[in-house]
């Protein structure tokens, strides 16, 4: 079957521009998550959905990150105004539902860097 | 919510040496286990994962065995070659799944 999708692969914006990133999740997958992961750390979790409803988004930036899955199939995280620390790989993750699926299956991930 | 510490990086070994990355582990229940696998320009990869304790999860030559008694879920590999070299991520994940909280990562770089 076919994998996470995202696009772009790479984005590079001034600060205080804005910049969207589009994910596309394995068919079927209810379950989709975001991640920023900074040089040198683990992923972090932005957001997560279920279908088109937001589970849980407490570690995002609301003041400059939004993000939105309208029909609970592909997803669109966005950031505006841009700031330096915002330079980090983007990941997107999907999941399925059901008993024994609690395997999270990761996109190739956008790298944003802000100058 | 949960952590997880990974031992620091980077680890340079050999190809054919034996290799331990040391992974514990601070969870409420009992949390799915996960090794993940970054080479160098892709995204993460599921390694090996475990659900309950003293499960032990394979892939690859590489293995974890989950050790509630110690919080731990160390990944081994008896044989490394150059192709393991990668950055690999110990996680845990609560909620049936639903929340993954990251190590920092641990590089290893295997040489000839």
């Amino acid at each position: 079957e076919a994998g996470v999708a995202q696009s772009p692969r790479y984005k590079i914006i001034e600060k205080r521009q804005s910049v969207a990133f589009w994910c596309n999740p394995i068919s079927g997958h209810a379950t989709l998550y975001w991640y920023q992961q900074i040089l040198g750390q683990g992923p972090k979790l932005l957001i997560q959905f279920q279908n088109n409803g937001v589970v849980d988004d407490s570690q995002l930036p609301k003041d400059r990150f939004s993000a939105e899955r309208l029909k609970g199939v592909d997803s669109t995280l966005k950031i505006q105004p841009a700031k330096l620390e915002d330079s980090a790989v983007y990941l997107c993750a999907s999941r399925s539902q059901g008993a024994g699926t609690d395997t999270q299956y990761f996109g190739p991930g956008t790298r944003l860097t802000v100058l | 919510g949960n952590s997880v510490t990974q031992m620091e990086g980077p680890v340079t070994l050999s190809e054919e040496a034996f290799l331990t990355i040391n992974c514990t582990y601070t969870a409420t229940g009992y949390p799915s286990l996960f090794w993940y696998v970054q080479y160098p320009g892709e995204g993460l990869q599921l390694l090996l994962k475990a659900t309950k304790a003293d499960d032990k999860g394979s892939n690859k030559g590489f293995e974890a065995t989950y050790r509630k008694e110690t919080t731990s879920f160390h990944l081994e590999k008896g044989s490394v070659q150059v192709s393991d070299s990668a950055v690999y991520f110990c996680a845990t994940a609560e909620g049936g799944g639903n929340k993954l909280t990251f190590g920092t990562g641990t590089q290893l770089k295997v040489e000839l």
